[in-house]
């Protein structure tokens, strides 16, 4: 069974520091395009970016590139999101997803998100 | 960016009846379409790709139709585990993939 699983829930200060974590498992990790997905409180679904583990081939949403840092390390199966100084505005559940293949991006399955908070 | 707006916001329908979603690209996506559902505290789970083609273990009664820049999504008779919220995505021209807003099926 294709799986990912995220790291847990995070409460973080303005300012400080992040990385979160996606582990896939049940598939060849390095084969298969993962996306970083945010929704924010209340609202819909915004692709931040995608990344190929076996190259670290990243691709950025425009509107997230500079903002955050996609990486992988497919000696452990392992994506990761981060953040190099956290906003408030940054609080949302973050979900990442692999594309199962084919001509274009669509996600399946998803993880099962990890929620950040960041308050002073 | 293709915009992709979807509609109703809110679409209220009894159990055992059809509801029919549209979602519209600003520009076309050909057939480069998905769907997905999303339950309260729940990830989105992938219905439909390729505008029409049901991923796999998803109910017939789920159909997609549309391409360039009309898409429907029909569920031919509700089920109450079928009340959530429903996103369209575009993967034509990327990045960024670009998602609707979203339209919630309620109960009538």
């Amino acid at each position: 069974e294709v799986q990912l699983v995220q790291s847990g829930a995070e409460v973080k200060k303005p300012g400080e520091s992040l990385k979160i974590s996606c582990q896939g498992s049940g598939y060849s990790f390095a084969n298969y395009w993962i996306g970083w997905v945010r929704q924010m409180p209340g609202k819909g679904l915004e692709c931040i970016g995608i990344i190929y583990p076996g190259d670290s081939d990243t691709r950025y949403s425009p509107s997230f590139q500079g903002q955050v840092t996609i990486s992988a390390d497919k000696s452990i199966s392992t994506a990761y999101l981060q953040w190099s100084s956290l906003k408030a505005s940054d609080t949302a559940m973050y979900y990442c997803a692999r594309h199962p293949g084919g001509t274009g991006v669509w996600f399946d399955p998803w993880g099962q998100g990890t929620l950040v908070t960041v308050s002073s | 960016e293709i915009v992709m707006t979807q509609s109703p916001v809110t679409l209220s329908v009894s159990p055992g009846e059809r509801a029919t979603l549209s979602c519209r690209a600003s520009q076309s996506v050909s057939s480069n379409l998905a769907w997905y559902q999303q339950k309260p505290g729940q990830a989105p789970r992938l219905l439909i790709y390729g505008a029409s083609t049901r991923a796999t273990g998803i109910p017939a009664r789920f159909s997609g139709s549309g391409s360039g820049t009309e898409f429907t999504l029909t569920i031919s008779s509700l089920q109450s585990e079928d009340f959530a919220v429903y996103y369209c995505q575009q993967y034509n021209n990327w990045p960024p993939l670009t998602f609707g807003g979203g339209t919630k099926v309620e109960i009538k």
